[in-house]
């Protein structure tokens, strides 16, 4: 079974400052993998998906994320974050064999005016 | 599209009472998900539906939840007898592919 580790519970940074999401991913095969945000009292919102190709994929609101499959990762990234940018993130992987998510524990940003 | 609509948003209820959250999948979507979200558990699947039959409903808790879905624009997650336990934010996503899931707004639920 597929299982992922989000291992910052909480990141704090500044408005303008660059963005690092970690997350690693237990799957056999080649992995299904999704970033999705969720702002206070809302549903998640998908953010990119990875399903196969380009290793670095573009998402909406300016992230991007790093499929390595050495390190079993795929990280998210932003250049400069945005004080709207504060938020719940996660991190899923999804099999082949079956319909449905894996979600990691979450990621709580927190951005400094 | 209107994305996927969840009611009510908010329900409070007493222990014992039966609790039914509905939802109405984007027009289009095959596979039908419910999600309950608690600061312990995180975010844990209960069960999903593809062409409004249940494929995997492994992560329902116990016999006092059910889910239906009698046909493709519609679903219910029911709780009887509901229990201070059970008090979570639900959500239900759809998905056209089963992967890229969009989620609802959630149900907010509180057992007293």
């Amino acid at each position: 079974a597929q299982s992922v580790t989000q291992p910052d519970i909480h990141i704090t940074v500044s408005e303008g400052a660059s963005l690092e999401l970690r997350c690693n991913y237990s799957y056999g095969a080649t992995p299904y993998l999704f970033w999705y945000v969720q702002s206070p009292g809302q549903g998640l919102q998908l953010l990119l998906k990875y399903f196969s190709g380009d290793t670095l994929v573009q998402g909406i609101k300016g992230f991007e994320a790093e499929f390595k499959r050495s390190q079993s990762s795929f990280n998210l990234r932003k250049p400069s974050v945005h004080w709207s940018d504060a938020a719940e993130y996660f991190c899923a992987v999804g099999a082949d064999s079956a319909r449905q998510l894996t979600f990691g524990s979450g990621t709580q940003l927190t951005v400094l005016p | 599209d209107a994305g996927v609509i969840q009611s009510p948003r908010h329900e409070v209820t007493e222990m014992g009472q039966e609790v039914t959250l509905r939802c109405k999948p984007i027009s289009g979507h095959d596979y039908l998900f419910w999600y309950r979200q608690t600061m312990m558990r995180g975010l844990e699947l209960l069960i999903y539906f593809n062409n409004n039959v249940p494929i995997d409903d492994s992560g329902m808790p116990e016999d006092r939840f059910s889910a239906k879905m009698p046909n493709a624009s519609f679903s219910t997650l029911k709780i009887q007898p509901s229990e201070p336990r059970d008090s979570a934010v639900y959500f239900c996503a759809s998905s056209s592919t089963g992967y890229e899931q969009y989620f609802g707004p959630g149900t907010r639920l509180t057992v007293t």
